[in-house]
């Protein structure tokens, strides 16, 4: 059974600083991973997909890297901003085609202080 | 540009009350999906539908009915709702098996009294 762990649970930072947020998985054999932002009482919104032939996805200040055989992932925010402050999901597909259950992280809470 | 809508967004049942909650998805996906989020369980799979007619149990489905009459909505019922249900329910579409990834509704917030 495929594992994703996010680690750290929770994060605040000053406005500017660098955001690094780190999701791991157990087994390797996925065919994406997809991270997504949650606001508080809020749906998922997707960021960045990463199939998983690819090292990384880019868009805007956001950048995420995939390193599939030591199952891990990173989410980069730079230069973080208040309304960056949000719950940061990531989610891992089976590589297998009959298997459509989503595995999700439990979250990073990140909280960027004015 | 819609994407995925859930309705109701908010409900309050009393124990052993029905409902159905409702997705529409205007991105002609043929895959959909019902999931829950509990605080410390994260996100998990209720049931799916790979297209218009077909249906299938998830991780969690004890509880739930689903129908895929049409294409582009997705019904989820809870037959006699119990407090153990109380959650907040996502509905998600993908193109094809997820390949591009999964778009994801607003939610339903639902207590279970």
């Amino acid at each position: 059974k495929q594992e994703v762990t996010q680690i750290p649970a929770a994060l605040s930072v000053p406005e500017g600083e660098n955001l690094v947020l780190n999701c791991s998985f157990t087994d390797s054999a996925i065919y994406n991973l997809q991270w997504f932002r949650q606001d508080p009482g809020k749906g998922l919104t997707s960021l960045l997909l990463i199939q998983s032939s690819q090292r990384e996805q880019t868009s805007g200040r956001l950048n995420a890297s995939l390193d599939k055989s030591s199952g891990r992932s990173t989410l980069y925010i730079a230069a973080s901003q208040p309304g960056d402050s949000a719950t940061y999901l990531c989610a891992v597909r089976p590589h297998s085609s009959n298997d459509y259950k989503l595995s999700f992280g439990a979250g990073t809470t990140v909280t960027v202080r004015a | 540009n819609a994407g995925v809508t859930q309705t109701p967004k908010f409900r309050v049942l009393k124990t052993g009350q029905s409902m159905t909650l409702l997705c529409a998805q205007d991105m002609n996906h043929e895959y959909m999906y019902w999931y829950r989020q509990d605080p410390g369980m994260g996100l998990r799979l209720i049931h799916y539908s790979v297209g218009e007619g077909t249906t299938a149990k998830g991780e969690v489905p004890d509880g739930y009915n689903v129908s895929r009459l049409k294409k582009q909505n997705f019904l989820l019922g809870l037959e006699s709702a119990a407090p153990s249900q109380t959650s907040v329910y996502f509905c998600a579409s993908s193109y094809g098996q997820g390949r591009r990834g999964y778009t994801f509704g607003s939610g339903t917030r639902l207590t279970v009294v």
